[in-house]
């Protein structure tokens, strides 16, 4: 199972928004609804932003979204906030019970 | 939210198996499945597998399924892994985290396995 891909680096200044992809194939991302996103700070376990490719978890702020096209996820950041600066992770059920995560983004806050 | 607690951190020799536990609230064991996901220093997350904490069943990732276990204690609510051979690549903090919707909803803090 290959990983997924991500760009390594994504930046936003205040205020503004950014979009996080992560690519897969029609055996992951496109072929089921199980796309996740964590946010992960330095020294951090990581934390759940995203579930079933567009679904918040309680607490989450509403500036978080997902959603997919194809055999693409996206996770976008709206109203960036110097909070925001983390690593983000995509993750996608891959069939035969089997999970796969992305190779991590880095988001620098402007 | 489900809280779960990871055993210490282990320096272990290469050729050494390490045995790591998470201990989970007991409204969540044997609800849902637990991942158990590794990071070697400055790295990603990689997914190790998956098990079912109420019928003990697993499913492991590829890479790891010739030397990985992973097991239960209904007893004690505890969830555990242990990877055999250790090499110095293994070095990783290694995590637990509750599945729902394939993703991991809630997450231990860690567990650090040096292998030198």
């Amino acid at each position: 199972q290959s990983a997924l891909t991500q760009p390594p680096s994504a930046s936003g200044s205040l205020g503004q928004s950014v979009t996080i992809s992560c690519t897969g194939t029609s055996s992951d991302v496109g072929g089921y609804k199980f796309v996740s996103w964590y946010q992960q700070h330095p020294g951090k376990a990581p934390k759940l932003m995203i579930y079933a490719v567009g679904e918040r978890p309680a607490g989450v702020p509403d500036r978080f979204s997902g959603s997919k096209s194809g055999n693409t996820a996206s996770l976008t950041v709206s109203g960036l906030q110097a909070e925001d600066e983390a690593d983000y992770y995509c993750s996608s059920y891959g069939g035969s019970d089997n999970l796969v995560f992305g190779g991590g983004t880095k988001l620098t806050v402007l | 939210q489900v809280q779960l607690v990871q055993s210490g951190a282990e320096v272990k020799k290469p050729g050494a198996s390490v045995k790591i536990s998470c201990k989970a609230s007991e409204e969540a064991f044997g609800n849902h499945h637990m991942h158990w996901v590794r990071q070697a220093p400055g790295q990603g997350l990689e997914w190790m597998g998956i098990v079912n904490p109420g019928g003990g069943g697993a499913t492991y990732a590829q890479s790891f399924e010739d030397r990985v276990s992973m097991t239960r204690d209904t007893s004690t609510s505890t969830v555990y892994v242990e990877l055999r051979s250790l090499r110095v690549e293994d070095t990783a903090v290694y995590y637990c985290a509750r599945s729902a919707f394939w993703g991991g909803y809630d997450w231990g803090q860690g567990t650090l396995v040096i292998v030198s």
